[in-house]
């Protein structure tokens, strides 16, 4: 079966400038993740989406990041604008029915992204 | 807090022989706990996991062994490969009400000798 899908792979902006990353799940993967990881960090959870409702938001600085999952199935994540702190790999991941014994997520390879 | 932390952020083994990537945990109510292996350039990978109501499980080629008493737990590889070189992370499960947070740890990056 196909793996989460993202897009692009790196991006690099200058601060104050806008960006948009895209994930594509696992189909019929209903419970979706966006995910921080900061060099040498572990992966930090921004938010999760069950089917085209969020579940947690709490860690997305709300106040520059946005996402939407729309029809419940791809989801876009935005940065607007850009700090210089933002340069990480923003991980999506998808899981049938959300996190449990047997049900993992599955990530895709990332985006990358510098800002200068 | 929550916080889940790696005791070595750095492991060379060599081939062949066993690795044991520790990790303590903070939350006494997480409910269960997955291992991840990251290879350069490429998202986390499940490798196993364990309910909180076990002490053991093992896969192939790896073991986690939890021990809620110090809230510790570790993942041992045998016969260690080239291939198993990647940044290891574990992670805890919080169970809530109607959806389940994960949380990472730091991660130990583990490199294999020739």
């Amino acid at each position: 079966e196909a793996g989460v899908a993202q897009s692009p792979r790196y991006k690099i902006i200058e601060k104050r400038q806008s960006v948009a990353f895209w994930c594509n799940p696992i189909s019929g993967h209903a419970t979706l993740y966006w995910y921080q990881q900061i060099l040498g960090q572990g992966p930090k959870l921004l938010i999760q989406f069950q089917n085209n409702g969020v579940v947690d938001d709490s860690q997305l600085p709300k106040d520059r990041f946005s996402a939407e999952r729309l029809k419940g199935v791809d989801s876009t994540l935005k940065i607007q604008p850009a700090k210089l702190e933002d340069s990480a790999v923003y991980l999506c991941a998808s899981s049938p029915t959300g996190y449990g014994m047997n049900t993992e997520a599955f990530f895709g390879q990332g985006t990358r992204l510098t800002v200068v | 807090g929550e916080s889940v932390g790696l005791h070595l952020p750095t492991l060379s083994v060599q081939e062949g022989d066993n690795s044991i990537i520790n990790c303590a945990y903070s939350n006494s109510a997480s409910d269960y706990f997955i291992w991840y292996k990251q290879e350069s350039g490429k998202g986390p990978q499940f490798i196993i996991d364990i309910r909180s109501n076990m002490d053991k499980r093992q896969g192939q080629r790896v073991t986690v062994l939890l021990n809620k008493t110090v809230k510790h737990l570790s993942l041992q590889i045998a016969a260690t490969q080239p291939g198993d070189s990647a940044v290891y992370f574990c992670a805890e499960n919080n169970k809530g009400a109607s959806y389940d947070k994960v949380i990472f740890g730091p991660g130990t990056s583990l490199s294999v000798i020739p």
